[in-house]
């Protein structure tokens, strides 16, 4: 398996533009798990799906952001619209199920926003 | 005060040492997490516990669930060890981790 994969690898956008963040989970995971990662935050949970329903979404920000897993293996983290203080890494991680197991993550997305 | 706390903040260590890094947390927790995130950028989890000790090569993680406080060590230190290594406890709720702020090493040849 290649593992959790996550698209884009780097992302630089303007304030106000909507930005997708995507990510393959590791086959047959049945937990997925979107974090934001900043020098003053370190990293923090924004949402948790398990067997593709969210089950703890107390972490995102705010309306702007949203997550869909429209299918087992894949997820999607969208910003709309975008703002500065949203520059961050964002990793995805997957595990067989829930925190409690070992977690893979993704290689991240490095998001500017202008 | 966090609820997981890290130290120290920052090591730097010589070829060879070794090195131990610490963990301590105020809640009640099921299972422990130690990742390691190279200069790279990437996460890698190193050990998930939940009592005892484990080990993997030059890695040793051990927790004390009485006393709330694990250590991660590492045994004759490399410089390709260089990274930041990060704790983070599971809480109650199956999907949430709490991280600490993490600690940086850097272990010079």
């Amino acid at each position: 398996d290649a593992g959790v994969i996550q698209s884009p690898r780097h992302e630089v956008t303007e304030m106000g533009q909507e930005v997708t963040l995507r990510c393959k989970l590791i086959s047959g995971h049945n937990s997925l798990f979107w974090y934001r990662q900043t020098m003053m935050r370190g990293l923090e949970l924004l949402i948790y799906f398990n067997n593709n329903v969210p089950i703890d979404d107390s972490g995102m920000p705010e309306d702007r952001f949203s997550a869909k897993m429209p299918n087992a293996s894949f997820s999607t983290l969208k910003i709309q619209p975008s703002e500065p203080r949203d520059s961050a890494v964002y990793f995805c991680a997957s595990s067989l199920k829930g925190a409690g197991e070992k977690l893979f993550f993704g290689s991240g997305t490095q998001l500017s926003v202008l | 005060k966090n609820e997981v706390e890290q130290s120290p903040q920052n090591l730097t260590a010589q070829e060879g040492e070794f090195i131990t890094i610490n963990c301590s947390y105020s809640v009640g927790i099921s299972a422990l997490h130690w990742l390691q995130q190279h200069p790279g950028g990437g996460i890698v989890s190193l050990f998930m516990l939940s009592s005892g000790k484990k080990k993997h090569g030059r890695l040793i993680a051990t927790i004390n669930i009485q006393e709330k406080h694990s250590s991660l060590h590492i045994t004759a230190s490399h410089p390709r060890d260089s990274a930041v290594y990060i704790c983070a406890v599971k809480g109650g709720s199956q999907g949430n981790l709490i991280f600490g702020k993490g600690t940086k090493l850097s272990v010079k040849p």
